[in-house]
């Protein structure tokens, strides 16, 4: 069964501050995304990663992708309130043709001034 | 492009009541429709897969008497919640895919049940 831990669940950062966020899938995967939701809304698409060593960036997010540890990063660099959000990593499950996700628990990250 | 919407974007139904929630891919065909639930500060779940003109495939634990998904084309794909009880009061999102692409995800319906 495939498991996404990510820690840490939750995360308070001052404005200017850097921190990253970090993925952890247990078995070999072809795909790993990034997710953002914003309370009451549903998912945005942030990064795909495809292969490992894999890295994209966006503005002040991050993201890269380490198969052989199997783990994910989001970088945020110089935070700004307006990425206070909940960000979810999520897996394709192996095997199969429908590429199901497995989402990790999410990050709840406040930015604070 | 990849647009998905959801229809209704937040439904109240009386306990023991049905409620339909419709999901359109609007600009593309989508070969797999996927629907989740997402509990209040939790992640979200997937409930079942559903590929247009066959049967869905339901997660283990998810009863599929209770949450009926048609797939009837390629743009549509409908979770019918019967006999609806409190405990379904939840988010429920869905998402599309065309062949091995990404997953497009919907706005989400909220459903409260009384």
């Amino acid at each position: 069964e495939l498991k996404v831990e990510q820690n840490p669940l939750f995360l308070s950062m001052q404005e200017g501050k850097n921190y990253t966020i970090y993925c952890n899938y247990s078995t070999t995967s072809d795909r790993l995304y990034w997710y953002r939701q914003d309370p009451g809304k549903s998912l945005e698409s942030l990064f795909v990663l495809l292969s490992n060593g894999a890295v994209k960036q966006e503005g002040r997010l991050m993201a890269s992708l380490d198969t052989k540890a199997r783990l994910s990063t989001l970088h945020i660099t110089a935070a700004v309130h307006d990425l206070s959000a909940t960000y979810f990593c999520a897996v394709d499950r192996p095997g199969g043709s429908n590429y199901k996700l497995t989402f990790g628990k999410g990050t709840l990250l406040t930015v604070n001034p | 492009g990849a647009v998905v919407s959801q229809h209704p974007s937040r439904v109240i139904c009386k306990s023991g009541t049905s409620v339909k929630i419709e999901c359109r891919s609007l600009d593309f065909q989508a070969t797999t429709m996927f629907w989740y639930r997402q509990f209040p500060k939790q992640s979200l779940m997937l409930m079942a897969t559903s590929n247009e003109g066959s049967k869905a495939t339901y997660e283990q634990g998810v009863e599929k008497d209770k949450f009926l998904i048609n797939h009837a084309s390629l743009t549509l794909s409908t979770l019918t919640v019967t006999s609806a009880h409190p405990e379904d009061s939840s988010f429920y999102i869905c998402s599309a895919k065309r062949g091995t692409d990404t997953q497009y995800f919907g706005p989400g319906t909220r459903l409260t049940v009384l």
